[in-house]
This record gives C-alpha cells, sequence and structure tokens, in this order.
C-alpha cells in the first residue's frame, strides 16, 4: 500500500511486557517521526529521525527506543510497558527541508493493564 | 521554547454558521512555520495549510479561510457556512528552525474540538 502505515492498529499489553510499534512509509521520506496523544496534551514528539542510522529525542521519550535500519522503517519500542503509556501513537514522515508539512500514519491505539 | 496555544476547547455550532478557530504561537525563531491539521472522528490527521513565517497573506481554500498576523502571533482558521462533515478536531502546529535545522519537528497546540450540529 502506497503511504504511512502503522500496525498493530490495536493492541492491549501487560504492565511490564515489550511492545513494538511498527511504522512503514513508502515515499522515501528522510524525517520520520513518533508522537502520542494524550487528551489535555495534544500530540508530542517522542523521538524523531532524519536518516537511516540517525535519531535523536524528542518531548517525551523515557521508556521508549527506536531504530531506523532502512530508510521505509520506523520502529518505536517500549522497552517495559507502563500504564502511564496508554495513548494513541502516531508515526509521520516528511521530505527533507523545513518547510515541508508532515504526514501521518493511522495511529496505533495502546492500552496497558 | 516554543509554544501554541488553542485557548478554545470546544466549540458548538449549528451548521451553516461561520467559526474561527483561534491559534497563538510563542517561538524566538525568527523563521518558522506553521501549521493546521484536522482529525475527523475516524481519528487520522489530515493537513490543511502550511504557513512560513514570511508569507502573511491570508489564504482561502474553499470554505476554508486563514489569517497570520505576525503581529499578535496568531495563525487563525475559519470555517465560512459550517458543514456537518467539519466536525472534527483541529491541531495548530510550529515548526521552528532554533540553532539549525529543526528536522520540522512539530510543537502541537491541545486542540479544538468543533462540533456542527445539523
Amino acid at each position: 500500500d502506497a503511504g504511512i502505515t502503522q500496525s498493530p492498529r490495536y493492541k492491549i499489553t501487560e504492565t511490564g511486557r515489550q511492545v513494538t510499534l511498527m511504522c512503514h512509509q513508502t515515499w522515501s521520506h528522510s524525517y520520520m517521526f513518533w508522537y502520542r496523544q494524550d487528551l489535555g496534551h495534544g500530540l508530542r514528539l517522542i523521538y524523531y529521525s532524519a536518516a537511516a542510522d540517525i535519531t535523536d529525542k524528542g518531548e517525551v521519550p523515557d521508556g521508549y527506543v527506536v531504530s531506523r535500519s532502512k530508510t521505509e522503517n520506523f520502529p518505536l519500542t517500549l522497552e517495559s510497558a507502563t500504564r502511564s503509556q496508554t495513548s494513541v501513537y502516531f508515526c509521520a514522515s516528511k521530505i527533507a527541508g523545513e518547510s515541508y508539512e508532515q504526514y501521518f500514519g493511522p495511529g496505533t491505539r495502546l492500552t496497558v493493564t | 521554547a516554543q509554544k501554541v496555544t488553542q485557548a478554545q476547547t470546544e466549540i458548538s455550532v449549528v451548521e451553516k454558521e461561520d467559526v474561527t478557530l483561534d491559534c497563538v504561537y510563542e517561538t524566538r525563531d525568527t523563521t518558522y512555520y506553521l501549521f493546521w491539521y484536522k482529525q475527523p472522528p475516524s481519528g487520522e490527521l489530515v493537513f490543511l495549510i502550511r504557513r512560513n513565517s514570511f508569507d502573511e497573506q491570508n489564504e482561502i481554500s474553499g470554505r476554508y479561510s486563514w489569517n497570520f498576523q505576525k503581529s499578535t502571533s496568531s495563525f487563525n482558521f475559519t470555517i465560512t457556512a459550517s458543514q456537518v462533515v467539519d466536525s472534527a478536531v483541529y491541531f495548530c502546529a510550529l515548526s521552528g528552525t532554533t540553532g539549525g535545522t529543526s528536522y520540522g519537528k512539530l510543537t502541537f497546540g491541545q486542540g479544538t474540538i468543533l462540533t456542527v450540529h445539523p
């Protein structure tokens, strides 16, 4: 499928478990991002990547790990899930350059019990 | 630090009314970019518009219009003759250029929930 996809779309996991959220884009965009959306906070940046093997922390990176071995994939891993990580997670990508807009995936709704 | 404030948490209007969504931003950058995104009930985020800090021209796209005023650090969004399909959460976002490239990282406002009643 063309565009940006996320999997799974819904996930329920238990506290302490490791979970990985997948993000795949077919545009060959250099930049990719992970955001979480919580009521009252809008969207907040977790991690971003400027290219394969180049990643950096955003506003709320604690408890998350990312990797980017291929341009098209940008997985987000919760190493030991906590209830505070219950959220909707959005992946986004954009063309390199300051002015271009980001395009978002459909989101993954994660519940940590 | 950058900040985006959408003071209107929720707005409710009746179809065909005009409605304006407010967005106020803070940044020390001289070059920055402002965006509006729409999030309909289905949950996806849809890009609506981008504006750079050097372009203060207002823009109109169909029933949508945007008013960018640097003097008041505002980038307001007006929907004319609202329709039920306009019901969504609308986000204003800011991307700055502090310290060189920012990679286009976005700082979002908290969003405004717009409900248009038939």
